[in-house]
């Protein structure tokens, strides 16, 4: 299973466009990439999955480098209700590693 | 649409007592999980089912835990003699898809205290 590397915290400000990284060296050709955001008292909310390349939908981007031993998580002009812990998975099936996630807060 | 319920949101147990979580999934999910997260980390895999069959419970800390899903569509969760150390958000998750690329959608979870 593939661990994954990313900060634990960040600020930014509202309207701001914002990128979390994540790290993960030892990703498995069949792995998949996916984020999840979670609110105080919520479960986690699926936000993107990608392969490679970039994939982008109506709330982010996800860019994913050629030798996908890393991803980015991008959110365009984000709002205070951004404000959530982010997790970065990988793997190829439903056993993931959930880290701790980043804490994101945006600030006024 | 009805998204992913839980019952009861709040728990909480005496040491020793048995305790059933109950996880309503969306209809005509495939795949339902259960994970336990402790404060300030991510889910933790707990249990797998695919319909009715319970593919993967590697995740199971131990034989006092115990998952079903007899027809399928509603799953319950069951600690016997609850520890201090079980005190968690149990979350339960469906897809309508199988591994490898899906997404689950969570409940809000199941916060069980055991004093």
């Amino acid at each position: 299973l593939a661990k994954t590397t990313q900060p634990i915290s960040m600020d930014s400000y509202e309207g701001q466009e914002v990128n979390i990284t994540c790290s993960h060296n030892n990703i498995a050709t069949n792995d998949y990439i996916t984020w999840y955001q979670q609110f105080p008292s919520q479960g986690p909310r699926f936000i993107i999955q990608g392969y490679k390349t970039k994939v982008t939908n109506e709330v982010a981007s996800l860019f994913i480098p050629a030798d996908r031993k890393s991803s980015t998580l991008s959110l365009p002009r984000v709002s205070l209700s951004d404000t959530a812990v982010y997790y970065c998975l990988v793997g190829e099936n439903y056993q993931l590693i959930w880290g701790a996630g980043t804490k994101l807060i945006i600030k006024p | 649409g009805a998204g992913v319920s839980q019952s009861p949101r709040y728990k909480v147990a005496k040491r020793g007592q048995d305790v059933a979580l109950r996880c309503d999934p969306i209809s005509g999910h495939v795949s339902l999980f259960w994970y336990q997260q402790a404060l300030g980390q991510g889910p933790e895999f707990l249990t797998y089912f695919q319909n009715e069959a319970q593919l993967d419970k590697s995740g199971l800390p131990s034989d006092r835990f115990f998952a079903e899903r007899p027809e399928g569509s509603v799953s319950t969760l069951k600690i016997q003699r609850t520890q201090q150390e079980d005190s968690a958000v149990y979350l339960c998750a469906s897809s309508f898809q199988r591994p490898p690329a899906y997404e689950q959608y969570f409940g809000p979870g199941t916060r069980l205290t055991v004093t």
